[in-house]
């Protein structure tokens, strides 16, 4: 079935380490993207992507990295994680209509 | 940039009356206006859009109105029924859907 994929969807890990937040689309869109959202509130841009080899920051100030090096695959990077990086990471893709299609998101808490 | 105002933050309504959430955008090149709910714990999912060469769509229970001029938009759900509870965020996009800023969200109670 064609939908979009998170992993993993609960991280909990200690300060300073290393993260990848997964995300994997079966619908052929070409753009996706990255929110952050605490639960019920905000929906924060704060990665998008038009296409392979095509990343741009979005209007929230974010210390992750994002790559996508296939049309399908989307990931979130986290070199060293702290306590204020504690959210809820929801990625997404659309076609040109503008219709977004989202994971179910990958909730992480830093200790 | 493009940015977008949600009002009300929470609205409570009885079971059957109608509940209406306000936006307003300020890029007047914003052509893509969508609605999503988010359910508790749960993934937001599309249940009405409007393009700005339209003025009004409905769909059901729910309607969706635009006044390009005053740059706001609005969703309205009459009947309203407890499965109707769920934060609705409104959002704007310019041509293409790319760069879709969101609303704050309304956080909407549908008492039974």
């Amino acid at each position: 079935e064609a939908d979009i994929y998170q992993t993993p969807r609960y991280l909990v890990i200690g300060t300073g380490k290393k993260i990848t937040l997964e995300c994997s689309q079966t619908m052929g869109h070409d753009k996706m993207y990255w929110y952050q959202q605490d639960p019920g509130m905000e929906l924060h841009l704060i990665h998008y992507s038009y296409g392979v080899n095509s990343t741009e920051k979005g209007d929230l100030s974010s210390e992750s990295t994002v790559s996508r090096i296939r049309t399908e695959h989307f990931p979130l990077t986290l070199e060293s994680a702290r306590p204020s990086h504690t959210s809820q990471y929801l990625c997404a893709s659309s076609w040109n209509t503008g219709e977004l299609f989202f994971g179910e998101g990958s909730r992480l808490t830093v200790l | 940039g493009e940015n977008v105002e949600q009002h009300p933050s929470t609205l409570s309504v009885q079971e059957g009356d109608s509940a209406v959430i306000k936006c307003t955008y300020s890029d007047s090149a914003s052509n893509y206006f969508p609605w999503y709910k988010q359910e508790l714990g749960k993934r937001p999912q599309l249940i009405i859009d409007i393009r700005s060469n339209v003025g009004e769509k409905k769909d059901q229970r729910i309607a969706v109105t635009l006044n390009k001029t005053a740059k706001h938009f609005s969703l309205h759900i009459t009947e309203t029924q407890p499965e109707d509870s769920a934060v609705y965020f409104c959002a704007a996009s310019i041509p293409g859907g790319f760069k879709t800023i969101f609303g704050a969200g309304t956080r909407l109670f549908v008492k039974a």
